[in-house]
């Protein structure tokens, strides 16, 4: 059974930055891409960004590249969001996502709450 | 950009079945995978590669695609599958993953 779980949500002013962190256990973390997921107060899921085994290929939405940048560390088994030149919009629930070999979502977080608002 | 279209709402007694479309432009020509999310909780993997149930998911659920609409389908609906549902593709033309909005099913 997997498990991840999400940290560093908060408040922040607009403009800030954050790092969101996602820690898994459970299975073998390196063998599998990983994706993060928001979700805005009473609206649906939006899909952030996607990195591949090794960090070699990765994707953003629209609305968050050049801001928002993706890592893993295999070795620490964790997964990071580093959000910049954050705004109001980006107020969300942060969900860390596993992706199966179909590239479905098998295992989501319980997710972050990030807060952007002066 | 490719577009998930869901309907907002769908409402059916217990017992009965709950059909939930996902309308894409040849959408058989892709993997459709679905989720259930109950109030405050994060989403749960229902259906994958269009058809495919995960471990612990009932046989009450299952899922078809094609043409340009995917189906989630929910036999002998229960209180407890009352939730929202998303389908979810990812979209090879443009390397991005497209959700669906949600499709509320309420259990009268």
């Amino acid at each position: 059974e997997g498990l991840l779980l999400e940290s560093g949500g908060g408040l922040v002013h607009p403009g800030g930055s954050l790092r969101l962190s996602c820690a898994a256990s459970g299975f073998t973390f390196s063998y599998y891409e990983m994706n993060w997921v928001r979700q805005a107060p009473g609206k649906g899921l939006e899909w952030v960004s996607y990195i591949n085994t090794v960090a070699r290929t990765i994707y953003y939405a629209d609305s968050v590249k050049g801001r928002f940048t993706i890592s893993r560390d295999n070795a620490k088994n964790s997964l990071y969001l580093q959000m910049n030149s954050l705004r109001a919009e980006d107020t969300a629930v942060y969900y860390c996502v596993r992706q199966g070999n179909l590239r479905e979502f098998d295992y989501w977080g319980q997710g972050t709450q990030v807060t952007v608002s002066s | 950009s490719y577009v998930l279209t869901q309907p907002p709402s769908v409402s059916v007694a217990p017992g009965e079945t709950a059909r939930i479309a996902c309308g894409g432009n040849n959408i058989e020509s892709k993997s459709v995978h679905w989720y259930q999310q109950k109030p405050g909780q994060a989403p749960v993997l229902v259906i994958y590669y269009d058809g495919e149930r995960p471990s612990g998911i009932p046989e009450r659920f299952s899922g078809s695609n094609s043409g340009n609409t995917a189906t989630l389908t929910i036999n002998r609906v229960e209180a407890g599958d009352e939730a929202d549902y998303y389908c979810h593709v990812w979209d090879s033309t443009t390397d991005h993953v497209v959700f669906g909005g949600a499709t509320k099913l309420t259990v009268l």
